[in-house]
């Protein structure tokens, strides 16, 4: 499978301002997502990342304060903006479609620890 | 839409005995089933899926899971467990556009 890599791994974060996130794949894939893992929690999609296009976001998420992009078939980003304390999460990527193949298994990052104080 | 139910948050079990994780869904379109695993302080790890075939399903380390279209079940199970177990479970279901709906999760604490 994909080897998935994210940065940064980990951050605190000061309430007010943005974190962008990174997400890296070796290897092309069809597709990219953004999940968040709020604590204790399971975990939640917040959007499709979609390449060279807009990000197709959940219900409960928006663009303005998760923009998203995904400039080729194996790098997206993740933007949490205007952070609160609310905002404290694992935030996982993950790819399917390794090769252009079928989507249907989802592989996941090691994940972001944020959190804002 | 779909959706995932895991009946159990929490699963204590001593090594060795055998245990069975409940998964039950909902979903409108062809069914596609996971189960992932995320041991401490880690990311999620795929355990095993179901896609189409066989309704009885394996993993490397001794899980399996059967899925059960009556039931609209597909729970986790394993003869024997062991110490390094102890993680915490999420099943998963497809949707149509490929985005994953979770579960709420089960803690699954082996006891020595």
């Amino acid at each position: 499978s994909a080897v998935i890599s994210q940065k940064p791994s980990r951050d605190i974060c000061q309430r007010g301002t943005s974190l962008t996130i990174q997400c890296q794949v070796d290897s092309q894939v069809t597709m990219m997502f953004w999940y968040r893992q709020q604590p204790g929690q399971s975990l939640t999609l917040i959007a499709t990342a979609n390449q060279g296009s807009e990000a197709t976001y959940e219900s409960g998420f928006v663009i303005d304060k998760f923009p998203i992009s995904r400039p080729n078939l194996t790098f997206s980003t993740l933007t949490v903006s205007n952070m609160s304390p609310e905002d404290s999460s694992i935030y996982l990527c993950s790819v399917a479609g390794e090769g252009g193949g079928e989507a249907y298994e989802q592989y996941f990052g090691p994940g972001t620890r944020l959190t804002v104080t | 839409a779909q959706s995932v139910t895991q009946l159990d948050s929490q699963v204590p079990v001593f090594e060795e005995a055998p245990v069975e994780l409940r998964c039950n869904y909902s979903s409108s379109v062809s069914v596609y089933l996971f189960w992932y695993v995320q041991y401490p302080n880690q990311g999620l790890q795929l355990l095993l899926k179901y896609l189409s075939g066989s309704t009885l399903v394996e993993s490397i380390n001794g899980f399996e899971a059967e899925f059960n279209k009556s039931q609209t079940s597909f729970h986790l199970r394993k003869p024997s467990v062991h110490i390094s177990d102890t993680a915490e479970y999420f099943c998963a279901v497809i949707g149509s556009a490929r985005q994953l709906t979770f579960g709420s999760g089960t803690q699954l604490t082996v006891l020595p």
